[in-house]
């Protein structure tokens, strides 16, 4: 059975700081996502990572992928109180098309 | 262009009593989720159809859930009789078929049991 694990689960970081957040899961995948939810709303799509080294960038948050480490990064620069919010990362098995997420990764980012 | 609608947000009811979600995917989305997310939680698969097959639906609590996707487009998740432990948000996501395509996630209905 897959399992995905985020960490941290909760962050607590000062504006214009630097931090990442790391996903692992446990068995083969060539897709993984990123997605970020507000308190009391759906989840929106961030990054779709396909590939081993893939690296994506929006703004301030950079994702990328590790598989055969099974590890993908969300890394924030210069952090901005707009950036609060839980993130998850979510993984599809190479062998199934089931959607698994990991815990999630609350973040705050305080002035 | 309309996101993944979610009917209704949110939902009151009393234990042992039957609740029903509606969820209409993207136009085009041939795929359809049905999530159940607790507090602080991921979300966790109940069921997948592709067009209106049920291709994985082994997580579904099939003695008091029920789900059925009809003519292959909107969707509804039943549960009966509800239990406390059910209080929970239920997303509803679509996507295309294949390889590498997102889900995109309706606004979730919040179920409360009392």
């Amino acid at each position: 059975e897959l399992k995905v694990e985020q960490n941290p689960l909760f962050l607590s970081m000062q504006e214009g700081k630097n931090y990442t957040i790391y996903c692992n899961y446990s068995t083969t995948s060539d897709r993984l996502y990123w997605y970020r939810q507000d308190p009391g709303k759906s989840l929106e799509s961030l990054f779709v990572l396909l590939s081993n080294g893939a690296v994506k960038q929006e703004g301030r948050l950079m994702a990328s992928l590790d598989t055969k480490a099974r590890l993908s990064t969300l890394h924030i620069t210069a952090a901005v109180h707009d950036l609060s919010a839980t993130y998850f990362c979510a993984v599809v098995e190479t062998s199934g098309s089931r959607l698994t997420f990991g815990e999630g990764t609350q973040l705050t980012v305080n002035p | 262009e309309a996101g993944v609608v979610q009917s209704p947000r949110y939902k009151i009811i009393e234990k042992k009593q039957p609740v029903a979600f509606w969820c209409n995917p993207i136009s085009g989305h041939n795929t359809l989720y049905w999530y159940l997310q607790n507090l602080g939680q991921g979300p966790e698969l109940l069921i997948r159809y592709e067009n209106e097959e049920a291709v994985d639906d082994s997580q579904l609590p099939k003695d008091r859930f029920s789900a059925e996707r009809l003519k292959g487009v909107d969707s509804t998740l039943k549960i009966q009789p509800a239990e406390l432990g059910d209080s929970a948000v239920y997303l509803c996501a679509s996507s295309f078929t294949g390889e590498g395509t997102e889900a995109f996630f309706g606004q979730g209905t919040r179920l409360t049991v009392v």
